[in-house]
């Protein structure tokens, strides 16, 4: 079966830096993604990862190593806004699986 | 320019009752997804449309669950014979052609009662 599995809760204070682990189990893989996700609201993308190694966006951060079957997000310079859910994703040909999402307090 | 957008936002119906929901991608966009998200949980895949190929029906949980899109743009998913495990968010995205971003709606919450 498939399978993404990251930690429930992460709590942080603001201006820390935070790393959101995702390992993941699929029987084919073509890239791992990463989404926000605000109370009541709608995922927004944040990241993209098809090639071992470290992509960065602005204060965002994400890894992967294929050979490892992991992933992670990186946050740094922690903002009160970033308090929210962010999910993992692995797209497998055409299908596409999600973690069940970590949740981020950031605390002042 | 205009998101994704849903229809209806909110729909509580009667057990055993037929919906549909509705689904306006970004202008352009080949690419159209159906999630469903029950609370707190993550996404559930449960179909994919590209552009005018025949889709992969395989995630829909069930022969109640059906999907459709219309000359490559709106697309509706239809729930048959309502139950109250259907009760979740249900979220369409799109994307362009071979881009992994994809661009989510606002939901659709649906109640069965």
């Amino acid at each position: 079966g498939q399978s993404l599995e990251q930690p429930s809760e992460v709590t942080a204070v603001e201006g820390a830096i935070v790393q959101i682990n995702c390992t993941y189990q699929t029987s084919g893989f073509y890239g791992l993604s990463w989404y926000q996700q605000h109370d009541g609201g709608a995922p927004t993308f944040l990241s993209y990862n098809a090639l071992d190694g470290l992509e960065e966006t602005g204060r965002f951060s994400s890894f992967l190593s294929r050979s490892d079957s992991y992933g992670y997000l990186l946050l740094q310079e922690l903002q009160m806004k970033d308090s929210a859910s962010y999910f993992c994703a692995v797209r497998d040909f055409n299908k596409f699986y999600f973690g069940s999402g970590t949740k981020l307090n950031v605390k002042p | 320019g205009a998101g994704v957008s849903q229809s209806p936002s909110n729909k509580v119906t009667e057990k055993g009752k037929d919906v549909e929901l509705r689904c306006d991608p970004i202008s352009g966009h080949t690419a159209l997804y159906w999630y469903r998200q029950s609370l707190g949980q993550g996404l559930e895949f449960l179909i994919y449309f590209q552009g005018n190929s025949a889709p992969d029906k395989s995630g829909l949980p069930s022969d109640r669950f059906s999907a459709e899109r219309t000359g490559g743009s709106v697309s509706t998913l239809t729930i048959q014979r309502t139950q109250q495990e259907d009760s979740a968010v249900y979220l369409c995205a799109s994307s362009q052609t071979y881009q992994e971003t994809q661009y989510f709606g606002p939901g659709t919450r649906l109640l069965v009662l």
